[in-house]
């Protein structure tokens, strides 16, 4: 199957501070980009659609402005957490779908600790 | 909530035993796919039904899906303790290139 990779795999930050996610198809050409925050014991929540070349589509209660997501090419997209608190602290999740739109491809997840 | 629900929440059985988990959801679907995960790991991926199909298999998993109820199910026959895991169902939207998840359920094999 197709691979996703994200990076870093974890990261840990002071709070204020900005941190950056990439999430790279890296053999496919990747139209459809996700982002999910998943919190200790619980399910993936859906942050945002990401289309390449155009605005991402956030879900609601999920801020724009402190949640940057960016997908300038086809095999790369990237998260930046805006001045981040400890209530960011959780594992964030990308994927990826392609021509094949009833597939998503999912990264390995990055765990950020704010502290 | 984006997310459906799934029962149960919890599942304990003994290796060798069929685990039956159920997912609902919330609007139309296209497809409705499961996945599994680790503690702390990345998704792996077991079996997509579309909105079509009212049974599929593959292995020993057996997923049933039934649009009228907004409902699916995933059964495991004959577990192994390396089944141990969290079950994620995931629903993706009619006419919206978007999926949603179950909330999970978390499936213990003891040896």
């Amino acid at each position: 199957g197709a691979v996703v990779s994200q990076h870093p795999s974890w990261v840990i930050c002071k709070s204020g501070t900005s941190v950056k996610i990439e999430c790279r198809s890296l053999d496919f050409q990747a139209t459809t980009m996700f982002w999910y925050r998943q919190f200790p014991k619980q399910s993936l929540m859906l942050m945002a659609t990401s289309n390449e070349g155009s605005k991402a589509t956030y879900e609601q209660g999920v801020e724009k402005d402190k949640f940057l997501i960016n997908h300038a090419s086809l095999t790369l997209s990237t998260l930046t957490v805006t001045s981040a608190h400890p209530e960011d602290s959780s594992f964030y999740i990308c994927s990826a779908s392609g021509r094949v739109t009833d597939t998503q491809y999912f990264g390995p997840g990055t765990r950020l600790t704010v502290l | 909530s984006q997310q459906g629900e799934e029962d149960p929440q919890a599942l304990s059985i003994q290796e060798g035993e069929n685990a039956t988990m159920n997912c609902s959801y919330k609007t139309s679907i296209n497809n409705l796919q499961w996945y599994r995960q680790n503690s702390g790991r990345g998704l792996v991926h077991l079996i997509l039904i579309r909105s079509n199909e009212r049974e599929k298999h593959s292995g020993r998993l057996r997923v049933t899906l039934d649009t009228s109820k907004k409902s699916s199910s995933l059964l495991i026959t004959a577990s192994r303790a390396a089944d141990t895991a969290s079950y994620f169902c995931a629903s993706q939207q009619y006419n919206f290139n978007k999926f949603y998840f179950g909330s999970g359920t978390k499936l213990n094999v003891k040896p």
